[in-house]
């Protein structure tokens, strides 16, 4: 089975732009997470999406969001880019069920300038 | 709140020897399962090992086992025969599934192996 795919690796955007991360999960995970590292904050939790529906949320402000589509890829969006989201997205996948763990992505390094 | 700490920021260690990373956690759950995951300069996060709260045994895997301590809330990583492979950040992980999933990290500790 491939891994889970993040897209793009390295992306830099302009403070008030706008952003989209995509992951694709492996082939039967319906839950996909979604993380932010930084070396102030460390991992985060932002989201998890499982069969297109946002199950929790992290205590992240308004400008991240996300979805998930049909297929269980899932996108997410930051808004009104400031210079503190600069950081590693990672995203993760992981089956349905107690015992499984999260599967994770190489991640997207958004720097913004 | 559940929380996960990892009080050594960095750890060294000469290969082929055996290193111990340490973390706590504090959770008020019976049931959850607790992960040691290693981050290289490739930033792909690795599961390396992982325990399930109910089970007493510590889990082991090749060079990899772990001090499980429920009482103490306290879950520590050894390394045998440390490679020059095994450096790298490596976090420890605490989950519980609630309806949905959410890993809650420690800070993250820094494996240096010297040659």
């Amino acid at each position: 089975k491939a891994g889970v795919t993040q897209t793009p690796r390295y992306l830099i955007k302009t403070r008030g732009q706008q952003v989209t991360l995509s992951c694709s999960p492996i082939s039967g995970h319906r839950s996909v997470s979604w993380y932010q590292q930084t070396p102030g904050q460390g991992l985060q939790f932002l989201f998890e999406y499982f069969s297109e529906t946002q199950r929790n949320k992290g205590n992240f402000p308004g400008r991240f969001s996300g979805r998930q589509f049909s297929n269980s890829r899932s996108e997410m969006n930051v808004s009104t880019l400031e210079l503190g989201d600069s950081a590693l997205y990672l995203c993760a996948s992981r089956e349905e069920g107690s015992n499984t763990e999260a599967f994770f992505g190489q991640g997207t390094r958004l720097t913004v300038v | 709140a559940q929380t996960v700490t990892q009080s050594q920021p960095e750890m060294s260690v000469q290969e082929a020897e055996t290193v111990t990373l340490s973390c706590t956690y504090d959770t008020s759950e019976s049931d959850y399962y607790l992960f040691w995951y290693k981050q290289p300069p490739s930033r792909q996060m690795i599961l390396v090992i992982r325990q399930e709260a109910y089970k007493q045994q510590n889990a082991t895997e090749n060079r990899f086992s772990v001090n499980f301590q429920k009482a103490a809330k306290s879950f520590s990583l050894k390394i045998s025969d440390s490679q020059l492979g095994d450096a790298a950040m490596y976090f420890c992980a605490y989950d519980v599934f609630s309806g949905t999933y959410k890993y809650i990290f420690g800070t993250g500790t820094r494996l240096k192996v010297l040659a």
